[in-house]
């Protein structure tokens, strides 16, 4: 099956910092792809849709100039947290694919001290 | 959306089947049914999707019920592997809607 990849999958960062993630498609082209928060012993919680070429839409609640999403080719996406707080730490999923099978990258587990 | 309601946990025998049950009564004619797994910090993954029909893949059967308001997902021969959890997810369909709302999904323990 195809695959999705994500760098780095563990990262620890001071608060006050930002941390860069990256979301690759491996083996096909990806014109849309999706971020994910995941807390402990909680479920995925959409954070916004990255559309290639264009503006990321963001769900509800979710600051776009904390979460910046740059999605700038049709293989990569990148979540960018700005000024990251210890609230901030978190599993952050990426996934792409079709409307009827989404593939889900590895996650990065972020941790701010 | 369309609300899913799931089990909060599960258990099963090794090489035992596990039927995981999902209500949807609010289902729309146009949803469809998805059911994906996440293992312990890992990506989900996914397993299988219906409209209408039961489906059968090389992961598992799903099988909707003739008013589409509840489905259920089997696996056929659990293992230790399929420890996860399970989510049931409605997706609107049309155009290009990709959007998945994962609830809190089914936690299946599979003894030895």
């Amino acid at each position: 099956g195809a695959v999705v990849s994500q760098h780095p999958s563990r990262v620890i960062c001071k608060s006050g910092t930002s941390v860069k993630i990256e979301c690759r498609s491996l083996d096909f082209q990806a014109t849309t792809m999706f971020w994910y928060r995941q807390f402990p012993k909680q479920s995925l919680m959409l954070m916004a849709t990255s559309n290639e070429g264009s503006k990321a839409t963001y769900e509800q609640g979710v600051e776009k100039d904390k979460f910046l999403i740059n999605h700038a080719s049709l293989t990569l996406s990148t979540l960018t947290v700005t000024s990251a707080h210890p609230e901030d730490s978190s599993f952050y999923i990426c996934s792409a694919g079709s409307p009827y099978e989404q593939y889900f990258g590895p996650g990065t587990r972020l941790t701010v001290t | 959306d369309a609300k899913t309601t799931q089990p909060n946990s599960m258990e099963s025998n090794e090489e035992e089947p596990v039927h995981l049950p999902c209500n949807h009564s609010t289902i729309s004619g146009t949803d469809y049914i998805h059911w994906y797994r996440q293992l312990p910090s890992q990506g989900p993954e996914y397993v299988i999707h219906g409209l209408t029909s039961n489906v059968n893949n090389r992961m598992a059967s799903l099988a909707i019920a003739e008013d589409r308001k509840s489905s259920t997902l089997i696996l056929h021969r659990a293992t230790l592997r399929d420890a996860a959890v399970y989510y049931c997810i409605l997706r609107r369909g049309g155009g290009s809607n990709y959007k998945l709302t994962f609830g809190k999904g089914t936690l299946l323990t599979v003894n030895p």
